[in-house]
C-alpha cells in the first residue's frame, strides 16, 4: 500500500549530526515533492523544508538554514534529512510528508542529550 | 512567512455536540490558479498527523462527512457536526500556498 516508513529512533550528543531516512512505497516516488516536519515534545508542527521531485532543488526554513540538508534517492525511493550541530532543543519527532501533506511517515524520535 | 492563528486553543466538547475551530492567515491563501491553499489535520497523541480537508473544504478519502470546512482568503473554519470519542486530539490548520508551509498553533479538542 501507499506508505512512508521512517528509520528508527536516534540518541545523539550535542554538536553531533543525525541523518534520517524515509522510504516510500506504493506510488511513484519521483513524481512528488517531499517535506520534513518536526514536533518538539508537547509542541506543534514545524515545517523544516522540502525537496522537489527530481531532487535538484530544496528549500529550507530560515531557522534551519546552514544546518539541514535534504536529499532523495530515486533508485531506492528514499528521502533523507541530515541535521547537524544538534542542540537539546532539536529533541523532537521528525516526520516526512508527501507533497501537500496528504501522506505522512510514522515519525522518528531524535533525542539530543549529553 | 504566512502566520496562521487558530482559536480556540482548547475546546471541551460534549459527545454528540458540534465543535468549531477558527483559523486565520496573515495573507490571502488564494493561489494564482484560483485554489485556496488551506488544509486541516487531526493528530492523536503518539500518532502522525492525518489530513482531513484540503483546499478549504475537500475531504480526504475516508474522512467522515461530519467534518466540514469553510472560509475564504484569510478566514477559515473547521466544523464537526457531532463530536465522537475518536475525534479527541489536536487539530491544525496549514497553509500550502507558499514555502515555508506554516501551521496554526493547534487546538486541543477534549471531551467534557
Amino acid at each position: 500500500q501507499v506508505q512512508l516508513v521512517q528509520s528508527g529512533a536516534e540518541v545523539k550528543k550535542p554538536g553531533a549530526s543525525v541523518k534520517l531516512s524515509c522510504k516510500a512505497s506504493g506510488y511513484t516516488f519521483s513524481s512528488y515533492y517531499m517535506h520534513w516536519v518536526r514536533q518538539a515534545p508537547g509542541q506543534g508542527l514545524e515545517w523544516m523544508g522540502g525537496i522537489n521531485p527530481s531532487g535538484d532543488s530544496t528549500s529550507y526554513a530560515q531557522k534551519f538554514q546552514g544546518r539541514v540538508t535534504m536529499t532523495r534517492d530515486t533508485s531506492t525511493s528514499t528521502l533523507y534529512m541530515e541535521l547537524s550541530s544538534l542542540r537539546s532543543d532539536d529533541t523532537a519527532v521528525y516526520f516526512c510528508a508527501r507533497d501537500y501533506a496528504e501522506l505522512w511517515g510514522q515519525g522518528t524520535l531524535v533525542t539530543v542529550s549529553s | 512567512d504566512v502566520v496562521m492563528t487558530q482559536s480556540p486553543l482548547s475546546l471541551p466538547v460534549t459527545l454528540g455536540q458540534p465543535a468549531s475551530i477558527s483559523c486565520r492567515s496573515s495573507q490571502s491563501l488564494v493561489s494564482t490558479d484560483g485554489h485556496t491553499c488551506l488544509s486541516w489535520f487531526h493528530q492523536r497523541p503518539g500518532q502522525s498527523p492525518r489530513r482531513l480537508l484540503y483546499q478549504v473544504s475537500n475531504r480526504d478519502s475516508g474522512v467522515p462527512d461530519r467534518f466540514s470546512g469553510s472560509g475564504s482568503a484569510t478566514d477559515f473554519t473547521l466544523k464537526i457536526s457531532r463530536v465522537e470519542a475518536e475525534d479527541v486530539g489536536f487539530y491544525y490548520c496549514m497553509q500550502d500556498k507558499q514555502w515555508p508551509y506554516t501551521f496554526g498553533q493547534g487546538t486541543k479538542l477534549e471531551l467534557k
